[in-house]
């Protein structure tokens, strides 16, 4: 699976729209991009996750590059319950695969008031 | 739905001592996944089931072992704790089928081994 790269801090006032980058310039073509959080130390919790096209849902949405070589998870208004460790995870979902997660250290979202 | 559910929610070892961690779900998934995390970092893949009856090594197993009976429990087993076993424990469970495949993580059990 390929690896990302992601900012290890970002801050966001509460109500703005909050955008973590994320870097996974190997990715391949049978590769998605899924986005978990972790908050205060709970087990994380999925976001969402995407291919090649643009992605929304109830709590985030996800913005993916025409090259794939990177994506940005949106928070559209980011509140103070917002605030923990963003996951950027690609797997494939190839025939055969366990889907085994692979954790980076994430993003580290601060909400300010 | 419960979800996932682990016991104990904490719990502290003398070094060499043994003990089980407890992991059930009641969705009916397939895979099951026992992840440690240590403090300030990501979380890493110990062991793996993609059923009753078989288990497969992650990425960081020694020092464990798992058995899955059922397809609602998966044991993490430590025989001998070490010191460098001290961390949270996190288990999940994701369902074989549908396009959407995420993982269900259960809310973790602090060990510390002294």
């Amino acid at each position: 699976d390929a690896k990302t790269t992601q900012p290890p801090s970002m801050d966001c006032a509460e109500g703005r729209a909050a955008n973590l980058p994320c870097n996974h310039s190997t990715i391949s073509g049978n590769e998605y991009v899924y986005w978990y959080r972790q908050i205060h130390s709970q087990g994380p919790q999925y976001i969402i996750h995407g291919l090649k096209n643009n992605e929304t849902n109830e709590m985030a949405s996800l913005i993916i590059t025409e090259d794939r070589k990177s994506s940005t998870l949106i928070l559209p208004h980011a509140t103070l319950r917002d605030t923990a460790v963003y996951y950027c995870i690609v797997r494939s979902h190839g025939s055969g695969n366990t889907g085994k997660l692979i954790f980076g250290q994430g993003t580290t979202l601060q909400v300010k008031p | 739905n419960a979800g996932v559910t682990q016991t104990p929610k904490f719990r502290i070892l003398k070094i060499g001592q043994s003990m089980t961690l407890q992991c059930t779900q009641d969705m009916n998934h397939n895979y099951m996944y026992w992840y440690r995390q240590d403090p300030g970092m990501g979380l890493k893949l110990i062991y793996y089931s993609v059923g009753a009856g078989i288990t497969d090594k992650g990425e960081v197993p020694n020092g464990y072992n798992v058995s899955r009976s059922t397809t609602e429990d998966f044991p993490l087993r430590l025989e001998l704790a070490a010191p460098s076993q001290t961390s949270v424990y996190f288990c999940a469970s994701r369902d074989l089928s549908g396009g959407v495949s995420e993982q269900y993580f259960g809310p973790g059990t602090r060990l510390t081994v002294t």
